[in-house]
C-alpha cells in the first residue's frame, strides 16, 4: 500500500538560510499534519490542512509558512534558519471521512540540520 | 486541551516477560487514544487506536491497550516481549472529530529495552 512520501530525507543548512520541506499524503487522503521533533523530544504539532485550507496551528514559528496544493501535496517552507530548528519534520495524512476520525499515518520524517 | 503522561521514560525487560507500557490522559471532550511506535531514525507506525468503540483493543505484533475512563487511563501491554519489540512508544490523543481537535497530542515517550 502506499505510504506518506516526505522529500528530501535529510537536509542540511546553514543559519539564516531557507529550506522547504514536502510531504505526498497517502492517495485520496484530504488532510495533512507537520509535526516537529526535537533530539530526545516527542513530536509536537505545527500546523495542518484540509482540502487546501489551513485548519489547525500549534506551534510553528512565525518564520515558517506552509500550504497545501491542489494534489493535496504539502509544503513547509522554513526562513532564517536557526540552530534550534533542527530536528526530525514528520508529515502525517488522514481521510475526514463524512465527519469520521481516521487515524494520522506518518512519513518517515525529513531529518533537518542546521549548523 | 488534551494531554497525556507517560509513566516512565524507560522500561525494560526480560525477553518472554510482560510488557506494560503506562499511559493516562486529560480531556475536556471525549478522548480518541492512539498508540505509536517508533524505531531508530523512523517514522511513527501506529500500533492500536481507541475511537469510543470496544474499550479493550487490540494492535499490531500482538500489543493490546484498555480504555478505562474512571483511572483515565490507556495502558500498553503484550503478553510476551520479543527483543524486536525494544523501541520508543508514545502515547497520543486527539479531540473529538468535529471542531479543531483534530492533532495528536503526544507524550514524552517510553524507550523500550528487552533484555536477552
Amino acid at each position: 500500500a502506499a505510504g506518506v512520501i516526505q522529500s528530501p530525507r535529510h537536509l542540511i543548512k546553514e543559519k539564516r538560510e531557507t529550506a522547504t520541506l514536502k510531504c505526498y499524503p497517502i492517495p485520496r487522503h484530504d488532510t495533512v499534519y507537520w509535526y516537529q521533533q526535537g533530539p530526545g523530544q516527542d513530536p509536537q504539532f505545527l500546523i495542518s490542512f484540509y482540502e487546501k485550507m489551513q485548519s489547525d496551528k500549534g506551534s510553528i514559528p512565525d518564520r515558517f509558512s506552509a500550504q497545501q496544493f491542489s494534489d493535496y501535496h504539502s509544503e513547509l517552507n522554513m526562513s532564517s534558519l536557526e540552530l534550534g530548528d533542527s530536528a526530525l519534520y514528520f508529515c502525517a495524512s488522514s481521510l475526514y471521512r463524512g465527519g469520521s476520525y481516521n487515524e494520522q499515518f506518518f512519513g518517515p520524517g525529513t531529518r533537518l540540520t542546521v549548523l | 486541551a488534551q494531554s497525556v503522561t507517560q509513566l516512565g521514560s524507560h522500561v525494560s525487560v526480560s525477553e518472554g516477560a510482560l510488557v506494560l507500557l503506562r499511559c493516562n490522559y486529560s480531556s475536556s471532550v471525549p478522548p480518541y487514544l492512539f498508540w505509536y511506535v517508533q524505531y531508530p531514525n523512523q517514522g511513527l507506525q501506529l500500533l492500536l487506536k481507541y475511537t469510543s468503540a470496544a474499550t479493550l483493543v487490540k494492535g499490531i505484533n500482538g500489543f493490546e491497550a484498555e480504555f478505562k475512563k474512571s483511572e483515565t487511563s490507556f495502558h500498553l501491554t503484550k503478553p510476551s516481549a520479543h527483543m524486536s519489540d525494544a523501541a520508543e512508544y508514545f502515547c497520543a490523543v486527539s479531540g473529538s472529530s468535529s471542531g479543531s481537535a483534530r492533532q495528536l497530542t503526544f507524550g514524552s515517550g517510553t524507550q523500550l529495552t528487552v533484555l536477552p
